[in-house]
């Protein structure tokens, strides 16, 4: 998985409560992105950060916050305001903020809400 | 919006023959196409990619055509071995989002013995 990891692997989350998802890289990239994958469809774009102290919206950013204060950790929160959050998330990482620097992916966490 | 439930699109080849798995892009103004294999429980891992005044490319074991006359990508997988069974996406940028792909759904391949 190219030097990124994301824990925990599988997280089961009350409605109403917010959660944080981990996403730590050691491949020194600059960029760093957050997806949401639904049953059965491609990756949706959440959040990027192409800097440290940076991050911009995606298309699916409502109900989801970030924060880059690192350069190796850009953790994703999914608030009590997403209204649909069971999905498998997945964080990737790429050389520069460029879509054509090829983004390398972690494994992923898979979000339940009970 | 959403599909939960939405069954992918399957093509089943036998172990030994080529594959050839095929993407319709949306926006003709796109000029950045990759393919992308997921295996089952795990993040995407980037194949190849072709820049659209590129008609074809090829890589180890792989080669993807672009036919913009008809928006159509497909990514060509030569001797399928075990190992190549996953869904593999495409993703086109298009040239007014720099940092955003559009992701296809997905194509499962699943190879017979």
């Amino acid at each position: 998985d190219g030097g990124i990891t994301q824990s925990p692997k599988y997280l089961f989350r009350k409605e109403g409560q917010n959660v944080t998802l981990s996403c730590e890289q050691n491949l020194n990239h600059d960029a760093m992105y957050w997806y949401r994958q639904d049953p059965g469809q491609g990756l949706r774009l959440i959040y990027y950060s192409q800097i440290v102290n940076d991050f911009q919206k995606g298309d699916i950013a409502e109900g989801y916050s970030v924060s880059r204060e690192k350069k190796e950790s850009f953790p994703l929160t999914v608030t009590s305001a997403q209204k649909n959050p069971t999905a498998f998330y997945l964080c990737a990482s790429s050389i520069l903020a460029g879509v054509t620097d090829t983004q390398y992916f972690g494994p992923g966490t898979r979000l339940t809400v009970l | 919006g959403e599909s939960v439930g939405l069954h992918l699109p399957t093509l089943s080849v036998q172990e030994g023959d080529n594959s050839i798995i095929n993407c319709a892009y949306s926006n003709s103004a796109s000029d950045y196409f990759i393919w992308y294999k997921q295996e089952s429980g795990k993040g995407p891992q980037f194949i190849i990619d072709i820049r659209s005044n590129m008609d074809k490319r090829q890589g180890q074991r792989v080669t993807v055509l672009l036919n913009k006359t008809v928006k159509h990508l497909s990514l060509q997988i030569a001797a399928t071995q075990p190992g190549d069974s996953a869904v593999y996406f495409c993703a086109e940028n298009p040239m007014d989002s720099n940092y955003q792909l559009i992701w296809g759904a997905g194509t499962k391949l699943i190879i017979k013995p």
